[in-house]
Formats: C-alpha cells, sequence, structure tokens
C-alpha cells in the first residue's frame, strides 16, 4: 500500500486526453512538498516528466502538464500517441517518514 | 553528457553478500546526491535512501534501514549499495539516481541493476 494512491490503469485511444491522479495527505503533498512525475517506459529505467509541480526537462513534449492541489496532484496527457503507452509514477516526500521520498503505486496507461 | 552506469546483472544465492555499483559522470558527482531506489518484478519504485559523496552522509528510508548500506568512492565517482546477506525477497531491479539538493528531482538515472537471489 503506497502512501500516494493512484489508480492502476487508464486508457485511452490516440489524440485523446487522459488524467492520472495522484491522492496523498497532509503529511506530504499537502505540506507543501512537491511533486514529480516519471515515465517508466517497459524494460527500462524511470524517467523524469514533470517537475518542481510543472516544469518539464528539456525534451519532454509540451502534451504532459501537471496540476496540484490540496493534498493531490495530476498529470494530464494530451494528444495520446502509442508511444505513450508506460507506466507513470508520482513522487513526493513525508514528514511522518523523517523526509523520506514516497512514491505513487504507479499507473498502467494503454493507449488503445 | 551526464550517465550514471551501473554494474550487471546479479545471481546469488540466500545468505551471501553483494555490492552493486553506479559510476556517475558528466558532471561533479561528489555534490550531487545519489539515490536506490528498488522496484520488484512486477511492481512499482520504492525509495531506499540516499548517499551524499562528498562527506558519506547517508539517509535509509526507514523500510531498508538495517537492511543495505550505502558508501561512496569519489576518487571514481562510484556509489555502491550492499548486502551482507541476501534473501529471496531482495530479488528485484535496482536503479540508482542523482539528485541537487534536499526535494530536488531525481533528474537522471541508471540502467538498473538486476538482482536475483535464489537456492
Amino acid at each position: 500500500q503506497s502512501v500516494l494512491s493512484q489508480p492502476p490503469s487508464v486508457s485511452g485511444a490516440p489524440g485523446q486526453r487522459v488524467s492520472i491522479s495522484c491522492t496523498g495527505s497532509s503529511s506530504n503533498i499537502g505540506a507543501g512538498y512537491g511533486v514529480f512525475w516519471f515515465q517508466q517506459l517497459p524494460g527500462t529505467a524511470p524517467k523524469l516528466l514533470i517537475y518542481g509541480d510543472n516544469n518539464r526537462p528539456s525534451g519532454v513534449p509540451d502534451r504532459f502538464s501537471a496540476s496540484k492541489s490540496g493534498s493531490s496532484a495530476s498529470l494530464a496527457i494530451t494528444g495520446l500517441q502509442p508511444e505513450d503507452e508506460a507506466d507513470y509514477y508520482c513522487q513526493s516526500y513525508d514528514t511522518s517518514l523523517r523526509g523520506s521520498a514516497i512514491f505513487g503505486g504507479g499507473t498502467k496507461l494503454t493507449v488503445l | 553528457e551526464v550517465q550514471l552506469v551501473q554494474s550487471g546483472a546479479e545471481l546469488k544465492k540466500p545468505g551471501e553478500s553483494l555490492k552493486i555499483s553506479c559510476q556517475g559522470s558528466g558532471y561533479n558527482f561528489k555534490t550531487y546526491w545519489v539515490a536506490w531506489v528498488r522496484q520488484m518484478p512486477g511492481k512499482g519504485l520504492e525509495w531506499m535512501g540516499l548517499i551524499y559523496p562528498a562527506d558519506s552522509d547517508t539517509r535509509y528510508s526507514p523500510s531498508f534501514q538495517g537492511q543495505v548500506t550505502f558508501s561512496a568512492d569519489m576518487s571514481i565517482t562510484t556509489a555502491y549499495l550492499q548486502w551482507d546477506s541476501l534473501k529471496a525477497s531482495d530479488t528485484g531491479m535496482y536503479y540508482c539516481a542523482r539528485r541537487a539538493s534536499v526535494h530536488d528531482p531525481f533528474d537522471y538515472w541508471g540502467q538498473g541493476t538486476l538482482v536475483t537471489v535464489s537456492s
């Protein structure tokens, strides 16, 4: 059971928009810690997708965006493409775990 | 170009010891934290902790405290993850990742080291 809750799976057709939620609590996201998003393509290492709540590293398309409100955050992907099929993880920090980094359980995105 | 290159896959027996490595290049190794992340087969990411190579300050996740040891050798820009006595439940993929400062993102990751523990 992850401290940050994500839906196990989401799906969408090419060109559509999907959203992935990440629900935390007052000891992590709600405490003001930043939320980061990672993409893990099959058989590869995770890759940073979003940092500082809604900033993209160089090379990440602007189809990916994120938002945060209260103790929750979400990742949105617009103009879905087949190569977006991957696992997506949110990550933050938690005061009740001595400032440890915490990950969500991950969401499998299927492009139909 | 920033790179984190990890050592190769390992097959070990329960009770054996193991040390895997993560060599950084293309950046000032000693001023970035190196984190370790476990991914058990078919499961999600688990943060194990991290080490600051400049002074070997280490922070362990409560879940991994006492189970593993982190170390670093700045002369060869390499961080290590060590087990003294492996268990079958240690089987998984282990990633290293760098972070600039507290609460900064893990912006570059190693390719992962697969550890299999089986009798």
